[in-house]
């Protein structure tokens, strides 16, 4: 069964903290994506990336960074948490190269992330 | 600009009774158009896809959605429906351009028993 999984369920951090988050997908995937969830907002792309190494920023990049050193793994790191990161954030993997439209997303449970 | 709307934030519907959730978009070139549902506390599932072909497309969960071009429209409907449908619905639409999906601001469906 396809699997997508995400450190942790909760998060809760300081204003000014370096925040990791972490994704890690089970199914070989080539793409993977990060997004935040806000209300009334749907889902936003910050970062994404079609193969090790390589990412793309998204529609709202700013403050945020990634990492993608092995196939499976995709991280999000909030350089200096602000209150305005607060979200929750959802990763996500696709099969298919860069560009292939196709392939539907399969996504984690989420972490939702307080910061204070 | 290529764009996704969903007009109702909220539509309750009586267990039984048919559903449709409403979905406009706004592409330039083909449009390949999804529906994902959140059930709460969960991440997002896939649904269904309209990539081409026949306007009608099946989906999860005895889920349907309609194609239709003229009007720019993907509505997502459902003849019969259960307490359990009740969740946050996202309509997406695949971005040529630059190779990601943007999705709609979602719908709560709300069914009462």
């Amino acid at each position: 069964d396809v699997k997508v999984t995400q450190s942790s369920r909760y998060l809760v951090k300081r204003t000014g903290e370096k925040v990791f988050l972490e994704c890690v997908q089970d199914m070989d995937h080539e793409n993977m994506f990060w997004y935040r969830q806000d209300p009334g907002l749907g889902l936003r792309l910050i970062y994404f990336s079609y193969d090790v190494k390589m990412k793309e920023k998204g529609d709202i990049p700013e403050g945020y960074s990634v990492s993608r050193e092995k196939k499976e793994r995709f991280s999000l790191i909030l350089e200096s948490a602000s209150t305005n990161q607060t979200s929750m954030y959802l990763c996500a993997s696709s099969p298919g190269l860069a560009g292939a439209f196709s392939y539907e997303q399969y996504f984690g449970p989420g972490t939702r992330l307080t910061v204070t | 600009a290529q764009s996704v709307a969903q007009p109702e934030d909220q539509v309750n519907v009586a267990e039984g009774n048919p559903l449709t959730v409403k979905c406009t978009y706004s592409v330039s070139g083909n449009p390949y158009l999804f529906w994902y549902v959140q059930y709460p506390n969960r991440g997002l599932q896939f649904l269904l896809k309209y990539i081409t072909g026949d306007n009608l497309v099946k989906g999860s969960y005895g889920f349907e959605a309609e194609f239709n071009k003229s009007q720019t429209s993907f509505h997502l409907k459902k003849p019969s429906a259960l307490v359990s449908d009740s969740a946050l619905y996202f309509c997406a639409v695949w971005m040529d351009s630059s190779y990601k999906l943007i999705f709609g601001s979602g719908t709560r469906l709300l069914v009462r028993p």
